[in-house]
């Protein structure tokens, strides 16, 4: 069964706080993205990769960075957690690109609450 | 940008009734759909698929519909059951990669006994 783990399901950070969010798949998919999902708003994509070493930005990668070091884990990065980033984080993998093998598989979530 | 939207927050059914959720899209270069199912605590799971050259396409107990012309489709789910119960968006891709597609914002079904 293809699986997207996601390390941390719930965790609660101070304002400053150095934040990792790690994402782990099994599938040998090439792709791997980190989204973030606020009520209202549906998801929104923060960073993704092609390819180990590689990131590209997304629609809202400030107060973010990533990392890549292997293929099958992405990491995201809180540089200095703020209140307003409070959110479900979703991690997900694909194996091509959107619209030829497109298909999307996502970790649990992880629940990130800044106070 | 793309803006893809769900007519209806909140979709309450009877069990065994067939459901209907809606989804808009605004950018008609936009030629391939998904539906995703988000249980309560998990992660979105894809449903079904289509591609603009397609106007229906079924998969088990579910249906989706395209109408390119108003920019529109919608997922029926066929004989609902409790199980259905969740959080239903769509996601609309208008190409150059992961940045191209654009998530609408859900609709919770809700399953009346």
């Amino acid at each position: 069964d293809v699986k997207v783990t996601q390390s941390s399901r719930y965790l609660v950070k101070r304002t400053g706080e150095k934040v990792f969010l790690e994402c782990v798949q099994d599938m040998d998919h090439e792709n791997m993205f980190w989204y973030r999902q606020d009520p209202g708003l549906g998801l929104r994509l923060i960073y993704f990769s092609y390819d180990v070493k590689m990131k590209e930005k997304g629609d809202i990668p400030e107060g973010y960075s990533v990392s890549r070091e292997k293929k099958e884990r992405f990491s995201l990065i809180l540089e200095s957690a703020s209140t307003n980033q409070t959110s479900m984080y979703l991690c997900a993998s694909s194996l091509g690109q959107f619209g030829e093998a497109g298909e999307l598989f996502f970790g649990e979530g992880s629940r990130l609450t800044v106070l | 940008g793309e803006s893809v939207g769900l007519h209806l927050p909140t979709l309450s059914v009877q069990e065994g009734d067939n459901s209907i959720i809606n989804c808009a899209y605004s950018n008609s270069a936009s030629d391939y759909f998904i539906w995703y199912k988000q249980e309560s605590g998990k992660g979105p799971q894809f449903i079904i698929d289509i591609r603009s050259n397609m106007d229906k396409r079924q998969g088990q107990r579910v249906t989706v519909l395209l109408n390119k012309t108003v920019k529109h489709l919608s997922l029926q789910i066929a004989a609902t059951q409790p199980g259905d119960s969740a959080v239903y968006f769509c996601a609309a891709y208008s190409g150059g990669g992961a940045d191209g597609l654009t998530f609408g914002k859900g609709t919770h079904l809700i399953i009346q006994p």
